[in-house]
């Protein structure tokens, strides 16, 4: 198995501009999970599926952040309108199960906002 | 205050030393331990984990945890270039979300 595959791994874009994030699990995964990472807060939960379904949202920043999970090999995180504060790297990761100890990242987005 | 605290560094030690790294945490539910690795621009990967108070050993790494304190260790023996890194401990209770550390980043001096 390739592992977790996000893309893209670099993105730059202007204030304002919509940015998508994707991600592809690993096969046969039920959970999936979008975390943050900066010098300054580590790494921060934003969102994780179960099953494609949401179950706890209570780390996304702001309306401005939504995640979907239309089916179980593909998620996307967008964040509409983008700000310099967002940028960061945005990893996603996936797990057999919720309850699983540990979690496959995939190698990251590193979103810049100008 | 955060629901686990880990001191960012970074941490310079020279090849061969032995290695300790830290991390408190405020939940007592907590009781899957973790510790993951992160190279530069990668992302992180679990190195070894511990179920409720205890030591584990794998090799060179030995994971310990003090649940009564509140208080969990990785030590690193023999300490290689190699093992230059960020390590980030995390932690959950029996069915809840992994929560991570913000990480320390180690550096092995050959």
């Amino acid at each position: 198995d390739a592992g977790v595959i996000q893309s893209p791994r670099h993105e730059v874009t202007e204030m304002g501009q919509e940015v998508t994030l994707r991600c592809k699990p690993i096969s046969g995964h039920n959970s999936l999970f979008w975390y943050r990472q900066t010098m300054m807060r580590g790494l921060e939960l934003l969102i994780y599926f179960n099953n494609n379904v949401p179950i706890d949202d209570s780390g996304m920043p702001e309306d401005r952040f939504s995640a979907k999970m239309p089916n179980a090999s593909f998620s996307t995180l967008k964040i509409q309108p983008s700000e310099p504060r967002d940028s960061a790297v945005y990893f996603c990761a996936s797990s057999l199960q919720q309850g699983s100890t540990e979690a496959f990242f995939g190698q990251g987005t590193r979103l810049t906002v100008v | 205050q955060k629901e686990v605290e880990q001191d960012p560094g970074p941490l310079s030690v020279p090849e061969g030393a032995i290695v300790s790294l830290n991390c408190t945490y405020s939940n007592s539910a907590f009781q899957y331990f973790m510790w993951y690795r992160q190279y530069s621009r990668k992302g992180p990967e679990l190195l070894m984990y511990t179920y409720s108070s205890g030591n584990k050993e794998d090799g060179r790494f030995t994971a310990q945890v003090d649940k009564s304190s509140k208080y969990i260790s990785l030590f690193i023996r023999d300490s290689q270039p190699s093992d230059s890194a960020t390590y980030l401990c995390a932690m959950r209770s029996s069915a809840s979300k992994i929560i991570f550390g913000s990480g320390t980043r180690l550096s092995i001096r050959p």
